[in-house]
């Protein structure tokens, strides 16, 4: 069945200091895949899409099929990056979501 | 501001009785979606509509309706609730679907549901 893990519910770091949220999916087919983000007091928005190959606010995600995984990094986390983060998985048009992980970036 | 509202913010409800999301998007966007926020759980999609008139089984559908008389409303009810329906509901719209989808998704700010 298709689905989306992300093992850490919550990662803190301090600030500059590089990030990685983890995800891995189960998917037969060509996944694609999504970065949401919840800030605090804010909607959930969609933050980057594989396929753009793009980098939003620092962050960047590549697509690894061998290891299945589509890990969320940036290299110098800011505080204002701490929020919920989700990583998601399109199957049939609906968007399967994994657990999240929250990112705390201290002073 | 443009987008998905929903009402109410906040609810707590008696179990065994009937409540209902209300959900409206002015974005004429053809698909909506339900999801349920729980901690450790992620969002888990409840139903769906890829168009006005047809709806669909998300994930975890037990225990919930929905209908899509037009475009723009998406109500969700439970029908008896139940403690283990305590949550917080997101809304979400997109303007493609299926095999056209492109997996951006349009949220709404979230109802948060207590049943006692």
């Amino acid at each position: 069945a298709q689905r989306v893990t992300q093992p850490e519910k919550l990662l803190s770091v301090f600030k500059g200091a590089p990030v990685e949220l983890k995800c891995n999916y189960s998917y037969s087919g060509s996944p694609e895949l999504f970065w949401y983000v919840q800030y605090s007091r804010q909607r959930l928005q969609l933050l980057l899409r594989h396929i753009s190959r793009e980098s939003i606010k620092g962050f960047t995600a590549d697509l690894n099929k061998g290891e299945t995984s589509f890990h969320l990094k940036k290299p110098f986390a800011q505080e204002e990056d701490s929020a919920m983060y989700y990583c998601a998985l399109l199957w049939g048009g609906k968007l399967i979501f994994g657990q999240g992980t929250e990112l705390s970036v201290k002073p | 501001i443009a987008g998905i509202t929903q009402a109410p913010t906040s609810q707590i409800l008696a179990a065994g009785r009937r409540m209902t999301l209300r959900c409206t998007q002015d974005m004429r966007h053809n698909a909506m979606y339900w999801y349920r926020q729980d901690l450790g759980l992620g969002l888990r999609l409840i139903h769906y509509s890829n168009t006005a008139g047809t709806t669909g089984k998300g994930e975890v559908p037990d225990g919930y309706s929905v209908s899509r008389a037009n475009t723009d409303d998406f109500p969700l009810t439970l029908a008896s609730a139940v403690p283990s329906q305590t949550s917080v509901y997101f809304c979400a719209s997109s303007d493609s679907y299926g095999a056209q989808g492109t997996g951006e998704l349009f949220f709404g700010e979230g109802s948060r549901l207590t049943v006692l």
